[in-house]
């Protein structure tokens, strides 16, 4: 069955760097699209970035433009996701999920990130 | 990329339906019929349970059941049971490859 592993996560002064890992197993990993999600405490969720089946295609939301960096390796089936500039309201638990069709179709147990001085 | 709309809580007694609206835009909810649902227990990841407006993935209960009017997509809960007790999620695709979550909503099982 479909496996997702988050790490990477932990504290974190702000304008600091941290990188996310999803381990992923259970299915053709270079056949499906990767989403990070992640959640602020006590919020609802909020999508943060797309890559696509090859990697050719990324997207990110707004807030993280240009700060985090979305990646995958397909030889070791990880998923990446690299966050520069880390500002206190990116303190959230980050889920990777990976992609069915147009929906998010299994969801990993997260990796929380607290960003604090 | 505003997050969608949803009402923060919903409560029914067992037995009973409730529904939770999600409303968008016409760049988000209303231009795309890929609108999924998620359920979240507490200290739980999300799990699909609604995908392209109103499709099941199998083993959901079809007491949960989706549609969408113009920018607001739904979800309604028939038979409602102690354990749909969780936090509910819509997300819409946005275009350009993009998302967008909704606010959430907590049901509540009287």
């Amino acid at each position: 069955q479909v496996q997702l592993v988050e790490s990477g996560g932990g504290v974190v002064q702000p304008g600091k760097s941290l990188r996310l890992s999803c381990a992923a197993s259970g299915f053709t990993f270079n056949s499906f699209g990767m989403h990070w999600v992640r959640q602020a405490p006590g919020k609802g969720l909020e999508w943060v970035a797309l890559i696509s089946y090859d990697g050719s295609k990324k997207n990110y939301v707004d807030s993280v433009k240009g700060r985090f960096t979305i990646s995958r390796d397909s030889s070791k089936n990880n998923l990446f996701l690299q966050m520069d500039s880390l500002r206190p309201e990116d303190t959230a638990v980050y889920y990777c999920a990976k992609e069915r069709a147009t929906e998010l179709g299994d969801w990993g147990q997260g990796t929380l990130v607290i960003v604090s001085s | 990329q505003s997050a969608l709309t949803q009402p923060r809580s919903v409560s029914g007694s067992p037995g009973q339906s409730v529904t939770i609206s999600c409303t968008g835009t016409s760049s988000d909810v209303g231009g795309y019929n890929f609108v999924s649902w998620y359920q979240q227990h507490p200290d739980e990841a999300p799990k699909l349970i609604i995908y392209d407006v109103s499709k099941r993935p199998s083993g959901v209960p079809d007491r949960f059941s989706g549609s969408k009017s113009g920018n607001t997509a739904s979800l309604t809960i028939s038979g409602l049971q102690a354990g749909d007790e969780a936090d509910y999620h819509c997300c819409s695709y946005a275009g350009s490859y993009t998302y967008v979550f909704g606010t959430g909503t907590e049901v509540t099982v009287l």
